[in-house]
């Protein structure tokens, strides 16, 4: 079964709205997770490092302040698409770090979330 | 820098042919190996992962060797299916405390019947 949920899997917004997604890791304790931004017929593109209990660390072209990002408990992060446009619509993906550092880690990934801007 | 190559695709088989995708990574220190696959419209899953050289992982017939000689972590299948059309994704993790996945490009393999 799946060890990280991600809710919704699917949602459709209005252009200036906001929209939350949410990960949550099912069976372990996630210090870490990462949010992905994927396109149609493209690669995962990190969008950000979320610590638990800080501020998240974005990757170069990531606008934070759009993409809100809260990691407020071990199991649960969020990412908040504040003022939505057309071409924020994709496919996000989350994902957690189980374990701590040495062979045994492993990073599990969430079923997903469509995000569609109308 | 840490980097994932994979080959170009789409690749396209008939069933029960013989699949290899190949993967080779760049990176410091002893990395883990994963491969993922993407079914349409779904998210990620864990297809198979190594943890250090000369691990071989497998799962569904899928099987991939870390060769730290060659830097390399082919995905392999001796005899595909139609379900396995799907995109695959080679990644690498470095053994450092918060770091993130380094993906390839991802491969689409599409098998025929």
């Amino acid at each position: 079964g799946a060890v990280v949920s991600q809710h919704p899997s699917r949602v459709i917004c209005k252009s200036g709205t906001s929209v939350k997604i949410e990960c949550r890791s099912l069976d372990f304790q996630a210090t870490t997770m990462f949010w992905y931004r994927q396109f149609p017929k493209k690669s995962l593109m990190l969008m950000a490092t979320s610590n638990e209990g800080s501020k998240a660390t974005y990757e170069q072209g990531v606008e934070k302040d759009k993409f809100l990002i809260n990691h407020a408990s071990l199991t649960l992060s969020t990412l908040t698409v504040t003022s939505a446009h057309p071409e924020d619509s994709s496919f996000y993906i989350c994902s957690a770090r189980s374990g701590f550092v040495g062979s045994g880690n492993t990073i599990y990934f969430g079923e997903g979330s469509w995000l569609t801007v109308v | 820098g840490n980097s994932v190559t994979q080959m170009e695709g789409p690749v396209t088989l008939s069933e029960e042919a013989f699949l290899t995708i190949n993967c080779t990574y760049t990176a410091t220190g002893y990395p883990s190996l994963f491969w993922y696959v993407q079914y349409p419209g779904e998210g990620l899953q864990l297809l198979l992962k190594a943890t250090k050289a000369d691990d071989k992982g497998s799962n569904k017939g899928f099987e991939a060797t870390y060769r730290k000689e060659t830097t390399s972590f082919h995905l392999e299948k001796g005899s595909v299916q139609v379900s396995d059309s799907a995109v695959y994704f080679c990644a690498l993790l470095l053994n450092q405390a918060g770091t993130a996945l380094i993906f390839g490009k991802g491969t689409t393999l599409s098998v025929s019947s």
